[in-house]
């Protein structure tokens, strides 16, 4: 069973949109991650969190709102999307300052 | 803040060859330093992580080296197969940042016949 499942795995909406990406984890670990992924930029992340209820603001945020409602869910939240939020995101899991277990990945496309 | 280079976006190299991938970092706190790959259309899994207490982990056909006077580290991928063609990430993280990593760029390896 695949531990780290991101939901959904491909959309598409428009400049202004609101959208929301889930992810659910099943490893018990409390850090979780939110990171988006551009060809020549690597991974950059964008939210995480040690655990409900808490927020911890990444390295490139802006445009980005999270919220984790339990130790399994992350959701992040994009509120008014942009053409510059088209990218892959990949959410990922860990036990803190270890090995980090990654989502399959959701495909974005703003219009 | 700490900042992850990596120095090859490609690599390519004879199937059966050894691979290197080399990547420096700013921050003199920085203590963990990870790799992952990533195979075509798929995501990222962990291949194997070094911490600043030591200079050189193996496991297998994979060893990493750290230099912390250079603030270098790199991964070396020994009798090279096909299904080692990914792309490479190396990242870095300190302590207090609770797991909190920065990626380099990525190494795209290919493995020729």
């Amino acid at each position: 069973e695949a531990a780290v499942t991101q939901s959904p795995r491909n959309k598409v909406t428009v400049t202004g949109g609101n959208v929301t990406l889930s992810c659910r984890q099943t490893n018990s670990h409390n850090y979780m991650y939110w990171y988006r992924q551009d060809t020549g930029h690597g991974l950059r992340l964008i939210h995480y969190s040690y655990g409900a209820g808490n927020l911890q603001i990444g390295d490139v945020p802006d445009g980005y709102k999270a919220t984790r409602t339990t130790q399994e869910d992350f959701f992040l939240l994009l509120e008014l999307a942009s053409p510059s939020q088209t990218s892959l995101y990949f959410c990922a899991s860990s036990a803190g300052y270890a090995e980090q277990f990654f989502g399959p990945g959701t495909r974005l496309t703003v219009l | 803040g700490e900042k992850v280079e990596q120095h090859e976006s490609t690599l390519s190299v004879r199937e059966g060859d050894s691979a290197v991938i080399n990547c420096t970092y700013t921050d003199t706190a920085s203590s963990y330093f990870p790799w992952y790959k990533q195979e075509a259309g798929k995501s990222l899994h962990f291949v194997i992580d070094i911490r600043s207490n030591v200079d050189r982990k193996q496991s297998q056909r994979l060893t990493v080296l750290l230099d912390k006077k250079a603030k270098r580290f790199s991964l070396h991928i020994t009798a090279t197969q096909p299904e080692d063609s990914a792309i490479y990430f190396c990242a870095a993280s300190m302590n207090y940042n609770q797991g909190k990593l920065i990626f380099g760029q990525g190494t795209k390896l290919s493995i020729k016949p």
